[in-house]
């Protein structure tokens, strides 16, 4: 079954300082990946849809400049909380969707990222 | 936007009881997923499902588009089920979900 991987699955960062969260497909290409933010006891909320080759699009609230995100291939997105806060402490996790598969619409979720601000 | 509201939120079990777990959407969808999110946070799919019934061992989900619902059926609960249950439906080209609150399970032995 689709495969994917993040890294790394915990961080602690101090205040002021940017982390970058790796999301792989490990068999198969991704064109579109998703970037989700889960706060302790809550739902998964979406932050941004990852297009390879192209801008990221960032959902109603999200700051894009504090959460770049770069797609550079197939198998490989990336999200980087720059000058991060304590208040950007959280579980981020990763998804994504092969264009290709018979279930067009599915799919798959990463480990996760725990990430913490002191 | 869609709105998907689960029931319960929490559902203590005794192992071995049978349990159903529910989902309500808003609008039309293109997929619907059930997944569980086991104590390590990783999500694992259990059934992507946006109109019919599939069954996986002791697990089996409905989902009734027309109606707008969704059904998760455990059977035979063991401690192992434990975790939160979250249902995920998307409604655009992109596949951008929206996911309900989930619910939480605990299975007691």
């Amino acid at each position: 079954g689709a495969v994917v991987s993040q890294h790394p699955s915990r961080v602690i960062c101090k205040s002021g300082t940017s982390v970058k969260i790796e999301c792989r497909s490990l068999d198969f290409q991704a064109t579109t990946m998703f970037w989700y933010r889960q706060f302790p006891k809550q739902s998964l909320m979406l932050m941004a849809t990852s297009n390879e080759g192209s801008k990221a699009t960032y959902e109603q609230g999200v700051e894009k400049d504090k959460f770049l995100i770069n797609h550079a291939s197939l198998t490989l997105s990336t999200l980087t909380v720059t000058s991060a806060h304590p208040e950007d402490s959280s579980f981020y996790i990763c998804s994504a969707r092969d264009p290709t598969a018979e279930l067009y619409y599915e799919q798959y979720f990463g480990p996760g990222t725990r990430l913490t601000v002191t | 936007g869609i709105q998907v509201e689960q029931s319960p939120p929490d559902l203590i079990l005794q192992e071995g009881a049978n349990s159903t777990l529910r989902c309500n959407f808003s609008d039309s969808v293109n997929n619907l997923q059930w997944f569980h999110q086991n104590p390590w946070g990783q999500l694992i799919n259990l059934f992507y499902i946006p109109s019919g019934t599939k069954q996986n061992g002791r697990l089996s989900a409905t989902t009734v588009a027309t109606e707008r619902y969704s059904l998760l059926y455990i059977s035979s609960s063991q401690t192992t089920d434990s975790g939160v249950y979250f249902c995920a439906v998307t409604t655009d080209s992109w596949g951008k979900f929206q996911f309900g609150a989930g619910t939480q399970v605990v299975v007691t032995p």
